[in-house]
């Protein structure tokens, strides 16, 4: 298994509410992602990193923020939970050693978030 | 827009049996065609990858078939067994690049002995 490891794995919040997950990889790989899986929907890009301080929104970025300020850590923060946020988060990296347009991802074990 | 649809939704098959499950899409020019495999509560992880020009490519008892002028692809298991039983995700990457992956919302796979 590729070193991605997602935390919290659960958590459940009120409306509001500040919440940050938290995405650690060990493989040194350039490119980090945040994705939202929810039923009936393809997993969907919240925002996107190609190095240290570089980062870009993706399909469904209002409402997030992200930051990484080490290789090795990406964060996804939520500034003000809504129902509309409950799903599940995938954090995925790729880029080492592979072109980025053929790379592929390898995902962590996902967070399950339920914001009431 | 660029899509990918996959069918059927979900489907049941007894242990040993074979089947096949469909992705259509629109994106177009694509880099390279990948369908993943989600079990419970885990993350994707990648069975096979094939560029545009290719028509077959084989992951053990997984085939994934290509056909670029239709816009379609498949994914055939064979001998099924019961840890085949996941979620099966079409994955498009454009040539625009990575960042524009287009993931279809996933065939639900139940093996049943």
């Amino acid at each position: 298994d590729a070193g991605i490891t997602q935390s919290p794995r659960h958590k459940v919040t009120e409306t509001g509410t500040p919440v940050t997950l938290r995405c650690h990889q060990t493989e040194n790989h350039r490119y980090m992602y945040w994705y939202r899986q929810d039923p009936g929907h393809g997993l969907r890009l919240i925002h996107y990193s190609y190095g240290v301080k570089d980062t870009d929104k993706g399909e469904v970025s209002d409402g997030y923020s992200v930051s990484r300020s080490k290789t090795e850590d990406f964060l996804l923060t939520l500034e003000s939970a809504t129902s509309s946020q409950t799903s599940v988060y995938f954090c995925a990296i790729s880029g080492k050693g592979q072109g980025w347009t053929t790379g592929e991802l390898f995902f962590g074990e996902g967070s399950r978030l339920t914001v009431l | 827009k660029n899509q990918v649809e996959q069918s059927p939704q979900s489907l049941i098959i007894l242990e040993g049996k074979n089947c096949t499950l469909q992705c259509n899409y629109t994106v177009s020019p694509f880099s390279n065609l990948r369908w993943y495999k989600q079990d419970t509560g885990r993350g994707p992880v990648s069975l096979t990858i094939m560029t545009f020009s290719e028509n077959t490519k084989s992951n053990g008892r997984y085939t994934a078939t290509l056909d670029a002028d239709t816009k379609q692809s498949s994914l055939h298991i064979t001998a099924s067994q019961l840890s085949d039983s996941a979620s099966y995700i079409c994955v498009v990457i454009p040539e625009t690049g990575g960042f524009k992956t287009i993931f279809g919302a996933g065939t639900r796979l139940f093996v049943k002995a």
